[in-house]
């Protein structure tokens, strides 16, 4: 079974610091991944997706993630945060590609200090 | 775009009552719709995959009786959660699948936060 793992509940840096939120999956097929941010009480709302093609993926929001197979991670940066950054993270593969369900991680809280 | 809708955004309703939650496609036909629980500081769950014009795929461990799900156009679906309680106090998402071919995505829904007093 597809599974997603993402590292620290938790992660603080401060405005204009390198972003850096770590996902690892596990599959037995290619994946489709994806990062989705979600705001407090809202839905979420995807930022990027990796399907196939180049592993570097740019999203929304100047995030952007790497497919490494070797690694089976996709981790999400940017290179400086923002105060309107701070929200919850989410990672997820999907089964089956563009139509299988989507599988999430337990997700990362982004704090960003002034 | 992709805008998906919910309403309501909150409900509060007593125990043993029934709820009804719409999720609607604003600007797109959604042929698959699912519905997903969100407990607090944890991540979604799937809760039942909802097809236009034919029976919702339930997920292990949830009752299909005690959550109805009807998609009765290609633009909504909804969720009843019949005879609510406490325990089923949560925040419901919805999300929309927008595309063909190998290149389709799931748009989600502001979600609505329900309290079963």
């Amino acid at each position: 079974a597809q599974s997603v793992t993402q590292l620290g509940s938790h992660v603080s840096v401060s405005e204009g610091a390198l972003v850096l939120l770590r996902c690892n999956y596990s599959s037995s097929v290619p994946p489709y991944l994806f990062w989705y941010v979600q705001y407090p009480n809202q839905g979420l709302q995807l930022l990027l997706k990796y399907t196939t093609g180049a592993t570097l993926v740019k999203g929304i929001n100047g995030f952007e993630a790497e497919f490494k197979k070797s690694e089976t991670s996709f981790h999400l940066t940017k290179p400086s945060a923002h105060m309107s950054d701070a929200a919850e993270y989410f990672c997820a593969v999907s089964e089956g590609g563009s139509q299988g369900n989507l599988i999430f991680g337990k997700g990362t809280k982004l704090s960003v200090k002034p | 775009g992709a805008v998906v809708s919910q309403h309501p955004s909150w409900v509060i309703c007593k125990s043993g009552t029934s709820v009804k939650i719409e999720c609607r496609s604003l600007d797109f036909q959604a042929t698959t719709m699912f519905w997903y629980r969100q407990f607090p500081k944890q991540s979604l769950m799937l809760m039942a995959t909802s097809n236009e014009g034919s029976k919702a795929t339930y997920e292990q461990g949830v009752e299909k009786d005690k959550f109805l799900i009807n998609h009765a156009s290609l633009t909504l679906s909804t969720l009843t959660v019949t005879s609510a309680h406490p325990e089923d106090s949560s925040f419901y998402i919805c999300s929309a699948r927008k595309g063909a071919g190998g290149y389709e995505t799931q748009y989600f829904g502001p979600g609505t936060r329900l309290l079963v007093l």
